[in-house]
Order: structure tokens, then C-alpha cells, then sequence
């Protein structure tokens, strides 16, 4: 089992280009979401999803769009990239439907972005 | 709103000593589940432990135990005789119950734990 893959590991933007980070699942979770760690901040959450074609965000959406056209990809797009947005990035998956808090999230192991 | 404190932001031990990791929350909902999570150097995510709020009993799992007391919103995280191996950040984490939650995770700012040979 690949549990959750994202890519690319590494990358660097110049202030205002665009790129997306792809995010894939393979255990057939219904709920993925998109998390940005700060040094000494933990991780604030950007947007998630409660399955296909169902998005809403989090705490710090602004610069960031997402989609989920099926339940196994969830990609994060930056649209003008700027230098606030240099982060960690980590997707994570979870079963749904569950008592909702319950279960654990699945992590990706994370997408290192900087932008100059 | 949720809320997730972590005091400790670093904390530097020798190995074998026993090192204790604070958490301290808050929420409105009366159903909720706390979490630990540790990143290594590496930075993966990893999953440690959860526990939901009616359930107060302390866990043991090797050298790891969790504290865990609802009166005075704390859920913290001891491992004894550390190693150079548990040198890592560590994450504590809530997530409400209730249905529009969604599995949404608050966290803390981490601990990061750095063990001396």
C-alpha cells in the first residue's frame, strides 16, 4: 500500500508563479485535506474534503484553490505565489463516517516549497 | 474555537532520562479526541496515540505513557529512559466529534525533543 503519495518533495517558485501539488490516496478514504507547517507554528489547516466534488476551507485558505474530482486525488494549487506561502505542505487522508474525530489521519510525507 | 498549547517548545535531555511533554486544550464540545503525533528528523507524520474524552485512563505502550486528565484539560506525553532515537518534534492534537467536525485536526506547535548521547 502506497497510503498517501505527494509530489513533488522539493520546489522552488519565483514570487508570482503557479504550481500545483498533487496529493493521492489509495486506501479509498472519503475525507482528505491539505496542512501547511510553519517552523514553531505546527500545522494550520488550508482546506479538506468530505469526498468528490465536495471541498470547503480551513483556517488559512487565502492564495490556495483546491479540487477533488475523485476520491483518490485531492491537488492543492497556488495561483500568484508569494514568499508568505514558503512552508511544509502535507497531505493527509481518513476514513469518513467513522464518529468523524475517531480515527487517525494519514499523512503524506510532505511537499518542502519555497518561494523567492 | 479550539485550542491546543504546547509550552514546552524544546526541550533537551540526556539518554535515559525520563522526559515528560505537556499539552494542554481547550473546546467547547463535550466529545472530542486528543491525539500525538511525532516527526522526525525525517519529517514524516506519524501517529502515536488517541484517546477520546471519555475514556481517562492512563496508556502504556513500552517506553511511552500518556496522562491524560479532563479537569484540568491536559493530555500529556511521558517517555521513559529516552533515546538518541526519540529526538524528534512532537504534536499534540484535537478533533471534536461532532458532525460537522469532519476529522478536522487542531494542533498544537510542537515540542521538539533532542536526546544526548
Amino acid at each position: 500500500n502506497a497510503g498517501v503519495t505527494q509530489t513533488p518533495k522539493f520546489r522552488i517558485l519565483k514570487i508570482g508563479q503557479s504550481m500545483t501539488l498533487q496529493c493521492a490516496q489509495d486506501m479509498n478514504h472519503n475525507y482528505m485535506y491539505w496542512y501547511r507547517q510553519d517552523p514553531g507554528m505546527g500545522l494550520k489547516l488550508i482546506y479538506y474534503s468530505v469526498g468528490a466534488g465536495i471541498t470547503d476551507k480551513g483556517e488559512v485558505p487565502n492564495g490556495y484553490n483546491v479540487s477533488r474530482s475523485t476520491t483518490e486525488d485531492f491537488p492543492l494549487r497556488l495561483e500568484l505565489a508569494a514568499p508568505s506561502q514558503t512552508s511544509v505542505y502535507f497531505c493527509a487522508s481518513k476514513v469518513g463516517g467513522d464518529g468523524e474525530g475517531n480515527s487517525p489521519l494519514h499523512f503524506g510525507n510532505g511537499t518542502r516549497l519555497t518561494v523567492t | 474555537a479550539q485550542k491546543v498549547t504546547q509550552a514546552q517548545t524544546e526541550i533537551s535531555v540526556v539518554e535515559k532520562e525520563d522526559v515528560t511533554l505537556d499539552c494542554v486544550y481547550e473546546t467547547r464540545d463535550t466529545t472530542y479526541y486528543l491525539f500525538w503525533y511525532k516527526q522526525p528528523p525525517s519529517g514524516e507524520l506519524v501517529f502515536l496515540i488517541r484517546r477520546n474524552s471519555f475514556d481517562e485512563q492512563n496508556e502504556i505502550s513500552g517506553r511511552y505513557s500518556w496522562n491524560f486528565q479532563k479537569s484540568t484539560s491536559s493530555f500529556n506525553f511521558t517517555i521513559t529512559a529516552s533515546q538518541v532515537v526519540d529526538s524528534a518534534v512532537y504534536f499534540c492534537a484535537l478533533s471534536d466529534a461532532g458532525g460537522t467536525s469532519y476529522g478536522k485536526l487542531t494542533f498544537g506547535q510542537g515540542t521538539i525533543l533532542t536526546v544526548h548521547p
